[in-house]
């Protein structure tokens, strides 16, 4: 079993839905969570960061994470065609700061 | 502008050949780290860095060298030995010890193409 699996899509969804993304991981070691948006041919962009279970929102985006069940999402509310992109998800636990990443969702939102 | 820099954007070498990537951060982070992509993949990790002249191998670091004698400066060199080189690599810095270190920031990354 993988550390970190995230389905890699591609997610297609028309402008204005609302966006689920999940990973699942099996470290229970694993205290930290972030989200990266990455765009074509560039550099992740960190987007959320949570520690241990809970939610965290930020405008349009909303961060949770389930400890029990190993299981983190990313929600897009109201999403637009410049949330196009792929969706890293990475998580860590340890003393020597290494993420773990998720293969990474591809999303297109349509006009 | 605070960030971190890479160069080249794109890098071309014939097989056999050793090359190094650039990696620079006017962030004042301690920690450095690269990190290779192909295509499907997810972030592999290839060395890190958490302070000036000390360095760990990551999950992938065979075929590849780094050195770390300045804060703020990263380089990698992909040698010959590196059997298959051609990816899209990114170089990140965090700030360690002193806040959170786990929230990484990641270069434009360098795209290198060795045939």
């Amino acid at each position: 079993q993988k550390e970190v699996e995230q389905d890699p899509g591609p997610l297609s969804v028309p402008e204005g839905a609302i966006v689920s993304l999940n990973c699942t991981y099996s470290n229970s070691a694993f205290q930290y969570f972030m989200w990266y948006r990455q765009y074509s041919r560039k550099g992740p962009e960190l987007l959320m960061y949570t520690y241990s279970s809970g939610n965290k929102e930020d405008g349009r985006f909303t961060a949770q994470v389930d400890k029990s069940s190993k299981y983190i999402s990313l929600f897009i509310r109201d999403s637009q065609p410049s949330d196009s992109a792929t969706y890293l998800c990475a998580m860590s636990g340890g003393s020597n700061y290494k993420l773990t990443f998720g293969k990474g969702t591809l999303l297109t939102v349509n006009p | 502008d605070g960030g971190i820099t890479q160069s080249p954007k794109y890098l071309f070498r014939k097989e056999g050949q050793n090359v190094t990537l650039s990696c620079e951060q006017n962030l004042n982070h301690d920690a450095m780290y690269w990190y290779r992509q192909d295509p499907g993949q997810g972030l592999r990790l290839i060395y890190y860095s958490q302070i000036v002249n000390d360095f760990q191998k990551g999950d992938i670091a065979e075929g590849y060298s780094v050195s770390r004698e300045k804060k703020e400066s990263f380089p990698l060199t992909v040698t010959s030995a590196q059997k298959n080189p051609t990816a899209f690599y990114l170089c990140a810095s965090s700030i360690g010890l002193a806040g959170t270190p786990y929230e990484q920031y990641f270069g434009p990354g360098t795209r290198l193409t060795v045939t």
